[in-house]
Order: C-alpha cells, then sequence, then structure tokens
C-alpha cells in the first residue's frame, strides 16, 4: 500500500483567491489522481497528473482553473484558482503503484466565502 | 461534523446482523472494482477488490459479488459492527482509464 498526506488538511479561504494543495506520497507511484469530493456527494475525477507533463482533465475541469504539477513519482500539486463559494468541498489525491489498488489521502477540506 | 455521505442513501443494521450493501455500474467495460470505506473526515479506504473474471472474493468478514450479466457489484459485511458505520462507494475501472465512483451507500449500525 501507499501512504499519502495532504497539505493543509483545511482552509478557509476568501472568494477571488487561490490555494495550493500538496500531495505526498511515501514512495513512488505510477499514476496520481485529484478528486474533487462535493458535500454530500461521490468523488469525481478532476484530472490525472502526469509526471514530467500537462495533466489530463476530464469534461468540465480546465486548466487554468485548476493547474497541476507533477515533478517527480511522489509529489503533486493542484491550485484551485480564483476561488468562489461552488469551490468548496474536499479535494482528494489518489495514487496508483502497480496492479490496480488506488489509494486515497486524507483530503483537504476547502470553505470560500 | 462532516458533511461527507450526508445526503446519501442509509443502510440501517443491527450490530451482529450481515450487511449488504448494492452498487449497480453502467459500463459493460469495466473489468476491476473496488470498494472504499469512507469514514467521517477521513480519505476513502480501499477495502476489497476483484476483477471481472472473477464473480465472488472473500476478504475478512467481507465479500465482494460481482454479476456482470445484470451490471451489479454487492459487498457484504459479516457481523457488523459500530466501527463498521460509514460511507460505501462502489468504484469501476475499464482498462487504464481512472476509476469511476458509484454514488454512495451511508451504513448505520445500531447498537
Amino acid at each position: 500500500s501507499a501512504v499519502i498526506s495532504q497539505k493543509p488538511s483545511r482552509d478557509i479561504c476568501q472568494r477571488g483567491t487561490s490555494l495550493t494543495i500538496q500531495c505526498q506520497v511515501d514512495s513512488q507511484v505510477t499514476m496520481m489522481f485529484w478528486y474533487r469530493q462535493q458535500p454530500g456527494q461521490s468523488l469525481t475525477l478532476i484530472a490525472t497528473a502526469n509526471q514530467g507533463s500537462e495533466a489530463t482533465y476530464e469534461s468540465g475541469f480546465v486548466i487554468d482553473k485548476f493547474p497541476i504539477s507533477r515533478p517527480n513519482l511522489t509529489f503533486s500539486t493542484l491550485t484551485v484558482s480564483n476561488m468562489s463559494p461552488e469551490d468548496s468541498s474536499i479535494y482528494l489525491c489518489s495514487s496508483l503503484k502497480s496492479g490496480y489498488e488506488q489509494f486515497f489521502g486524507p483530503g483537504t477540506r476547502l470553505t470560500v466565502l | 461534523g462532516e458533511s461527507v455521505g450526508l445526503h446519501l442513501p442509509t443502510l440501517s443494521v443491527q450490530e451482529g446482523d450481515n450487511s449488504i450493501i448494492n452498487c449497480a455500474y453502467s459500463n459493460s467495460a469495466s473489468d476491476y472494482f473496488i470498494w472504499y470505506k469512507q469514514e467521517s473526515g477521513k480519505g476513502p479506504q480501499f477495502i476489497i477488490d476483484i476483477r471481472s473474471n472473477m464473480d465472488k472474493r472473500q476478504g475478512q468478514r467481507v465479500t465482494v459479488l460481482l454479476n456482470k450479466t445484470v451490471k451489479h457489484l454487492s459487498l457484504q459485511i459479516a457481523a457488523t459492527q459500530p466501527g463498521d458505520s460509514a460511507v460505501y462507494f462502489c468504484a469501476e475501472r475499464a482498462g487504464n482509464t481512472p476509476l469511476v465512483f458509484g454514488k454512495g451507500t451511508r451504513l448505520s449500525v445500531i447498537a
């Protein structure tokens, strides 16, 4: 299994500002993903973070709003840009090391005022 | 408190009874399935997985059943305990595509 940590664990931000969330995995992994979980909802994939290249975004998510970096095989960041209250959500980092098992970090709970 | 799962369907089970949580999936090309448990304030925790070449897999107190004919997945928890109270999600994957999550079910264990 992979142990995943995220920083910050929670934050309260003002409308129009940006927040960068960090994800650290304790070992090298093949793939890293970012998900969003809105209140009372399931998880929705934002993008796949590709090491050394641009992230692959899902329908409804764009790079200008959610820029992602993955400089190496154990670390990734997600920025939520120009935030609005609709961005209030839990943001989850996930990794796939080998085989099929996919693990999740504890999440970052974002509230936008 | 944590807002995850507030609007999800709820299954209430007496402590010691068996729980069955169901999930319907839509992609007939999905070949891998996972059940996750999410407790309040935490990320999803891997419980058990199954590949499409199987129809049943057992773990410790948990069993996953897969019916590809009707695209149905279930999670059975034996002798349900208060610590099993959480939101449970099924997730599916087709080949190398990312996991797609189901809507989730809140399991509430009555002591």
